[in-house]
């Protein structure tokens, strides 16, 4: 059964960096492409970021680029997404999803970042 | 603010047909991206209902279907069940800002 499980979330204060992390099982980590989406309580999806399975393609949206990182470990079948000098906006669910044939196919139950002094 | 429009509200009753436009532009869906759609229950992750315009992944019931022409992609409910009520995305790539985008998201509501 394929699984990922967001980790990583909390309370933290602006301008304070957090790592996110995604642990995957039940297939092949290093055969699939994987992506960040998030979404503020109440709000639509946004997609963050994306990473091949061999990390030599990456992309941010235009609303993270600069502050946030994307990184995998496929030895230790693990998805990652460092966020620095974060920002009341940055506040949200965080759902790492695997790409499949197209489209994303599996999602995690998603992490909560909150913001706020 | 999303590159992919929605209706923010479509309302039916059981068993009837909905529709979800998502209008792009020819820099996403106009360009030939595939366009995909997702459903999320409340207080879940979301679920992909629809690949590659008119796909369905397995378990997904012939219920839903997707369609595309030009800049815009639909989704269609037919015989609508209570169990749908739920938020509903399309999703696209973008070509002019190198990445994915996602519709502004659209909430059935079952009468």
């Amino acid at each position: 059964e394929v699984q990922l499980v967001e980790s990583g979330g909390g309370l933290v204060q602006p301008g304070r960096s957090l790592r996110l992390s995604c642990a995957a099982s039940g297939f092949t980590f290093n055969d699939y492409a994987m992506h960040w989406v998030r979404q503020a309580p109440g709000k639509g999806l946004e997609w963050v970021s994306g990473i091949s399975w061999n990390s030599n393609s990456i992309g941010y949206a235009d609303s993270v680029k600069g502050r946030f990182t994307i990184s995998r470990d496929n030895a230790k079948n693990s998805l990652y997404l460092h966020i620095n000098s974060l920002r009341p906006e940055d506040a949200a669910f965080y759902y790492c999803a695997r790409v499949g044939l197209a489209g994303f196919d599996y999602w995690g139950q998603g992490t909560l970042v909150t913001v706020s002094s | 603010q999303s590159v992919l429009t929605q209706p923010p509200s479509v309302f039916g009753a059981p068993g009837q047909r909905v529709t979800i436009s998502c209008t792009g532009s020819t820099s996403n869906i106009g360009a030939g991206f595939d366009v995909h759609w997702y459903q999320q229950l409340p207080r879940t992750a979301p679920k992909l209902l629809i690949y590659g315009d008119s796909n369905r992944p397995s378990g997904v019931p012939d219920r839903f279907s997707g369609s595309k022409s030009g800049t815009s992609a639909s989704l269609a409910i037919t015989g609508l069940q209570a169990d749908d009520e739920a938020d509903y995305y399309c999703q696209s790539y973008d070509s002019s800002l190198s990445g994915y985008v996602f519709g502004t998201g659209t909430k059935v509501t079952v009468l």
